[in-house]
């Protein structure tokens, strides 16, 4: 079983829709929950960052994390042909160097 | 701006080639890595570096070495490159003040 599970996709939904990304994850000792979108032929960039379980919201865009399911969800209402990209989830014990990711799921917003 | 360099976008290698990938951050980063990202398989952690000479392996180290003399430089080692070494191979680097890693843009390697 793999550390870190993300469903690869490909989702694709109309512009305005409300995008629902998830992640499960099976090591309990995880506390820093992360999202991350890369565009096409570019490197990650870190959209939302979270500790412990909450949510926490960023514009368009909302992280929820439920440690209790091992659990994590990042929401974008509004969706815009922009948000089209890859979003990985990432997650580590520490703030540090043990980081984990998802593998990606890949998001076309339609106009 | 803050920024993770990597010197090469595109790399077009032949097999048995030794081949260096380097990466430079500009933001006094003491944690440094090498992932490879491939379909399906996501990042997969190659080696990482806490500290200027200090190196870990991390999930594939097989067949790469890295080196690191000064803290801003991370190096990355084809000792010999081999068909199933073609990806996009990421640098990223974190402080221990930071959130989460910064990425460079990747390397595309092909090994033919």
């Amino acid at each position: 079983q793999k550390e870190v599970e993300q469903d690869p996709g490909p989702l694709s939904v109309p512009e305005g829709a409300i995008v629902s990304l998830n992640c499960t994850y099976s090591n309990s000792a995880f506390q820093y929950f992360m999202w991350y979108r890369q565009y096409s032929r570019k490197g990650p960039e870190l959209l939302m960052y979270t500790y412990s379980s909450g949510n926490k919201e960023d514009g368009r865009f909302t992280a929820q994390v439920d440690k209790s399911s091992k659990y994590i969800s990042l929401f974008i209402r509004d969706s815009q042909p922009s948000d089209s990209a890859t979003y990985l989830c990432a997650m580590s014990r520490t703030n540090n160097n043990d980081m984990r990711f998802g593998a990606g799921t890949r998001l076309t917003v339609k106009p | 701006d803050v920024k993770v360099t990597q010197s090469s976008r595109y790399l077009v290698k032949r097999t048995g080639e030794k081949v260096f990938l380097e990466c430079v951050q500009d933001m006094d980063h003491e944690n440094m890595f090498w992932y490879r990202q491939d379909p399906g398989l996501g990042l997969r952690l190659i080696y990482f570096s806490y500290d200027v000479k200090m190196k870990e392996k991390g999930d594939i180290p097989e067949g790469y070495s890295v080196s690191r003399e000064k803290k801003e430089r991370f190096s990355l080692i084809l000792e010999s490159a081999s068909t199933n070494q073609t990806s996009m191979y990421l640098c990223a680097s974190n402080g221990k003040a930071n959130y989460g890693y910064t990425f460079g843009s990747g390397t595309r390697l092909t090994v033919v």
